[in-house]
């Protein structure tokens, strides 16, 4: 079994939609939870970095982890064409593997116009 | 401020030839990640350095497998005998550890075609 699970989906929504993607972990060690968002044959680019348990908002992007159910999840608000992307959750522990980020599979968001 | 950079993007290779990739962090980040990213799946980590020492090797980095970061500033990546599962993305990071902030920011990555 995987550390980190992601649904690879794929995921297509039309323009407008509200996008829910999410990750489970297996793993209470990880203490740091990221989304990276990865065009196609290009780097994944952040998109969120969280510690805390809760909700944490930037524009139309959201990231709520409950770390109680070892539970992530990106919300996007009036999703455009240009979200079109995989999306990747992260983390990592705290302490000496710092850093060291174990990814899930990604799930592949289309949005239509 | 100009971004992590690979080279080369892509490289085609026959089975059994050596490979070397190189890159640049984005200027005094301290630390420095390699990872490979295969068809469909996320990245995952092969090592990382912090300004010349290398911290940490993944049991997926054989014996094959070589990272350097000799000054602290760019790194290289080499394969040895590549096989035709070497064939993937490699992804450099790098990050400014221990200034604040420490979030990874990717490359574009070198594409690896083992024939």
């Amino acid at each position: 079994q995987k550390e980190v699970e992601q649904d690879p989906g794929p995921l297509s929504v039309p323009e407008g939609a509200i996008v829910s993607l999410n990750c489970t972990y297996s793993n209470s060690a990880f203490q740091y939870f990221m989304w990276y968002r990865q065009y196609s044959r290009k780097g994944p680019e952040l998109l969120m970095y969280t510690y805390s348990s809760g909700n944490k908002e930037d524009g139309r992007f959201t990231a709520q982890v409950d770390k109680s159910s070892k539970y992530i999840s990106l919300f996007i608000r009036d999703s455009q064409p240009s979200d079109s992307a995989t999306y990747l959750c992260a983390m990592t522990p705290m302490g000496t593997s710092y850093g060291k980020l174990t990814f899930g599979q990604g799930t592949i968001l289309t949005v239509h116009p | 401020d100009t971004g992590v950079s690979q080279d080369p993007r892509h490289k085609i290779t026959k089975r059994g030839q050596n490979v070397t990739f190189r890159c640049d962090p984005i200027s005094e980040h301290n630390r420095l990640y390699w990872y490979r990213q295969t068809l469909g799946q996320g990245p995952e980590f092969l090592t990382y350095f912090q300004n010349e020492a290398q911290l940490e090797k993944s049991r997926l980095l054989s014996d094959r497998f070589s990272a350097e970061r000799p000054k602290g500033s760019f790194s290289t990546l080499e394969i040895q005998r590549t096989e035709q599962g070497d064939s993937a993305m490699y992804l450099c990071a790098s990050s400014p550890y221990g200034q604040g902030r420490d979030t990874q920011y990717f490359g574009p990555g070198t594409r690896l075609t083992v024939l």
